[in-house]
């Protein structure tokens, strides 16, 4: 079966500082994509990141950016700079290129200021 | 309106009611989704829909009855449901079901709680 396994079901993080969350995805396959969605309070969750498995060069947008070690099957989020409405739900997410996408259980992120 | 809507945002029901979900993407995707989030559990994909047609049911009960009219709206409709079936109910677009990235955009979700 192709899961993916959020390990931390809550982190906390002080404001400013840097935070890593922690996604590993089990696969057969060789081609396929990684996400990683944010789900404030408010519910509409969006996208914070992406990745292809192909590409070895770790992705990033803006504060944002990812630990992809394919070979591991891992793939970390790390926010630097947290700020306060970083607080939210972060799925990991793994869609292989011709099959559904498959979520995480979350990890809720508190931001302390 | 821009992105993916779903009313209403709040719904209760008894276990007899009938009622309907409703999404409305303004994106022009042509692929449509049915997910039911519960706390501490992953998303649960239900249906799949790609120009109008169902592409997937993940062995969900029959008291859950998917629409879609068109491209751009999908409902839900809810008959005789199980307290169990109170949840998150989120609803997503992508611009194909297949290939590249095909990243999906949520809606805010319906909040169903079923007494």
């Amino acid at each position: 079966a192709q899961t993916v396994t959020q390990s931390q079901p809550e982190m906390s993080v002080q404001e400013a500082e840097t935070v890593t969350l922690s996604c590993t995805y089990d696969t057969s396959e060789s081609d396929y994509y990684l996400f990683w969605y944010k789900q404030p309070p408010s519910r509409q969750m969006i996208l914070v990141i992406r990745q292809e498995a192909y590409k070895q060069q770790n992705a990033t947008e803006n504060r944002f950016s990812v630990n992809f070690q394919k070979a591991a099957k891992s793939f970390s989020l790390k926010i630097s700079d947290s700020q306060l409405g970083d607080a939210a739900m972060y799925f990991c997410a793994y869609r292989p290129y011709n099959n559904d996408m498959r979520f995480g259980a979350g990890t809720r992120l508190t931001v302390k200021p | 309106e821009t992105g993916v809507t779903q009313t209403p945002r709040h719904l209760v029901m008894g276990m007899t009611n009938k009622k309907s979900l409703k999404c409305e993407q303004h994106l022009g995707h042509n692929a449509m989704y049915w997910y039911k989030q519960s706390a501490k559990k992953p998303l649960e994909l239900m249906f799949v829909y790609s120009l109008e047609e169902r592409v997937e049911n993940n062995s969900v009960p029959s008291r859950f009855s998917p629409e879609c009219p068109n491209s751009s709206h999908l409902f839900l409709h809810l008959h005789t449901l199980q307290p169990e079936d109170s949840a998150l109910y989120l609803c997503a677009s992508s611009q194909d079901i297949l290939g590249s990235y095909n990243e999906q955009f949520f809606g805010p979700g319906t909040r169903l709680t079923v007494l």
